[in-house]
C-alpha cells in the first residue's frame, strides 16, 4: 500500500530564506508525483507535476525534483515571500490507479 | 473560464441529519472526483466518474454515502444519516482525462461540513 510522508509537518522562516520541503512515497511505481498548495478555507491549486519519467520541473520560484528509486521529491521555493504562507501537500498516482495518494502536508509561515 | 464550483461552502448539521453537496466541474472535463479531507491530513479519494460511470467507488462508504453524476457533468453526494466522524472538508476536483499520467486536477474550494 503507497503512503506518502512529508517532512516538516510545519515550517516557519523569515522572508527571504530559501527553503526545501520534503515528500517521500513507500512505492517507486508511480505514474507521476504533483506538488499544490492549499491556502486556508480553500481548494487546492496545481504547482508543479513531474510525470514518472522526468527528474524536475521548474515554475518561477518553484522548482521540483524527483527521485522515482529511492521514493523521495523536494519541493524548492526560492526567495520565500509572505504570500508564500501557505500549506503545501504532495500526491503520487500509484501505477495501476488514477487516483491520488496524498501526504499530511507540510504549514509553512514566511514571516515579513 | 470557471474554476470547479461547490455549494454550499459551509454547512451545519445535527447528527442524523441528511446532507448533500454540489459539484459543477471545470466545462469540458469528463473526470470528476469526490475527496474528503479530515483536519490536518491530505484529502482522501471517494469515488471518482468518468462521464457518468463511477470507475472507482472502492473508498465510498456505501452504507451511508451515495453519489451520482447525471448527464456527465454536475455531480451530488450525498450523506444520509450523517455521523460525527463526517464532519470534514468536502472537495471536489475535474480532469480533462484521468485516464493520463499528464493529467491534472483541477479542485474546488470544497464544502466544509461540521456535524453537532
Amino acid at each position: 500500500k503507497q503512503e506518502v510522508t512529508q517532512i516538516p509537518a510545519a515550517l516557519s522562516v523569515p522572508e527571504g530564506e530559501n527553503l526545501v520541503l520534503n515528500c517521500s512515497f513507500t512505492d517507486s511505481a508511480i505514474y507521476n508525483l504533483q506538488w499544490f498548495r492549499q491556502d486556508p478555507g480553500k481548494g487546492l491549486t496545481s504547482l508543479l507535476l513531474i510525470q514518472s519519467s522526468q527528474r524536475e520541473q521548474t515554475s518561477g520560484r518553484l522548482n521540483a525534483s524527483l527521485d522515482k528509486s529511492s521514493g523521495r521529491s523536494t519541493l524548492y521555493i526560492a526567495a520565500s515571500q509572505p504570500g508564500d504562507s501557505a500549506t503545501y501537500l504532495c500526491a503520487v498516482i500509484p501505477m495501476g490507479t488514477y487516483k491520488y495518494i496524498f501526504g499530511t502536508g507540510t504549514r509553512l509561515k514566511v514571516l515579513a | 473560464e470557471a474554476g470547479v464550483v461547490q455549494s454550499p461552502r459551509y454547512k451545519i448539521i445535527e447528527k442524523k441529519q441528511p446532507v448533500a453537496f454540489w459539484c459543477n466541474p471545470i466545462s469540458g472535463h469528463n473526470t470528476l472526483y469526490w475527496y474528503r479531507q479530515n483536519l490536518g491530513q491530505g484529502p482522501e479519494l471517494l469515488i471518482r466518474y468518468e462521464n457518468e460511470e463511477a470507475v472507482d467507488d472502492s473508498q465510498l462508504p456505501k452504507d451511508r454515502f451515495s453519489a451520482e453524476r447525471l448527464k456527465g457533468v454536475d455531480s451530488t453526494l450525498k450523506i444520509q444519516p450523517a455521523e460525527l466522524g463526517d464532519s470534514a472538508v468536502y472537495l471536489c476536483a475535474s480532469s480533462l482525462d484521468g485516464g493520463l499520467s499528464t493529467d491534472t486536477q483541477y479542485f474546488g474550494p470544497g464544502t466544509r461540513l461540521t456535524v453537532l
